[in-house]
C-alpha cells in the first residue's frame, strides 16, 4: 500500500465547475501537506501549504487537511481551462531532510 | 533572475551509455532533490542532498549516482545499470530553515534510451 494516494483520473470538468481533487495517506505523522500544479512538460509549482488539520483560501483555491480521517482536498471554485493541469499533493512529517512524500497525481482538464 | 535550470530539456541515450543531467540553483539554497517521474507513479526520490558534499539515498538509487561539490549544483548521472532510465527527471531546491518545506522545481530533463 502506498503511503499517499490519489486518483490520477483524467478529471474533465466544464469551464466554472468546482473541482474536488482529494488524497488519502496512512502515515499518522505527516504534518505538512502541500498541493503542487504541473502544467504539461513543466515542473511542478507550489499552489496550496498548510500545516495540521483545517482549511486554508487563496482566491478560488481551498485547501483542507482532515488529520483524524487522514484525508486531503483541494477545492477549485469557478474553474477555468487555465487550470488544466495535474495536480499533486505532497506530505511529511516533522523531519527536517525535506523528503515530500507525493501522490500520483490528478490530471484535470476545464472544457470552454 | 533567481531560479533552478535543467539542461538538457530532452536527452536521449543509447543503451549501455551513462548520460549526465545538469541542476543549477542561484537562490542561495543549502538541500537539493531529484525526482523521476513516470505516468501514473507521480514523483520518486532518487537522491537528496542538505549540504556541500553529502548526498543521501533516496527511494530509488539503483543505478543512479550524483555529487555536490558546489552549493549551486547538483548533477545527476544515470548509468547503464539503471535499467529502465526513459522518464521525466526533475531537480528540486530547499531553503533549509526550520520547519519549511516548499521545494521549488526546475522545468525538467525528459531522457529517453533509444
Amino acid at each position: 500500500q502506498k503511503e499517499v494516494e490519489q486518483d490520477p483520473g483524467p478529471l474533465s470538468v466544464p469551464e466554472g465547475a468546482i473541482v474536488s481533487l482529494n488524497c488519502t495517506y496512512s502515515n499518522s505523522a505527516f504534518q505538512y501537506f502541500m498541493w503542487y500544479r504541473q502544467y504539461s512538460r513543466k515542473g511542478p509549482e507550489l499552489l496550496m501549504y498548510t500545516y495540521s488539520s483545517g482549511n486554508k483560501e487563496d482566491g478560488r483555491f481551498t485547501a483542507q487537511v482532515d488529520k483524524s480521517s487522514k484525508y486531503i482536498s483541494l477545492f477549485i471554485r469557478d474553474s477555468q481551462p487555465s487550470d488544466s493541469a495535474t495536480y499533486l499533493c505532497a506530505m511529511i512529517g516533522s523531519s527536517n531532510t525535506g523528503k515530500l512524500i507525493f501522490g500520483q497525481g490528478t490530471t484535470l482538464q476545464v472544457k470552454p | 533572475d533567481g531560479g533552478i535550470t535543467q539542461s538538457p530539456k530532452y536527452l536521449f541515450r543509447k543503451e549501455g551509455q551513462n548520460v549526465t543531467l545538469s541542476c543549477e540553483q542561484n537562490l542561495n539554497h543549502d538541500a537539493m532533490y531529484w525526482y523521476r517521474q513516470d505516468p501514473g507513479q507521480g514523483l520518486r526520490l532518487i537522491y537528496y542532498s542538505q549540504i556541500v558534499n553529502d548526498f543521501q539515498k533516496g527511494d530509488i538509487a539503483e543505478g543512479y549516482s550524483v555529487s555536490r561539490e558546489k552549493k549551486e549544483s547538483f548533477p545527476l548521472t544515470v548509468t547503464s545499470a539503471q535499467k529502465n532510465p526513459t522518464a521525466f527527471y526533475l531537480c528540486a531546491s530547499r531553503p533549509d530553515r526550520g520547519n519549511y518545506n516548499e521545494q521549488f522545481f526546475g522545468p525538467g530533463t525528459r531522457l529517453t534510451v533509444l
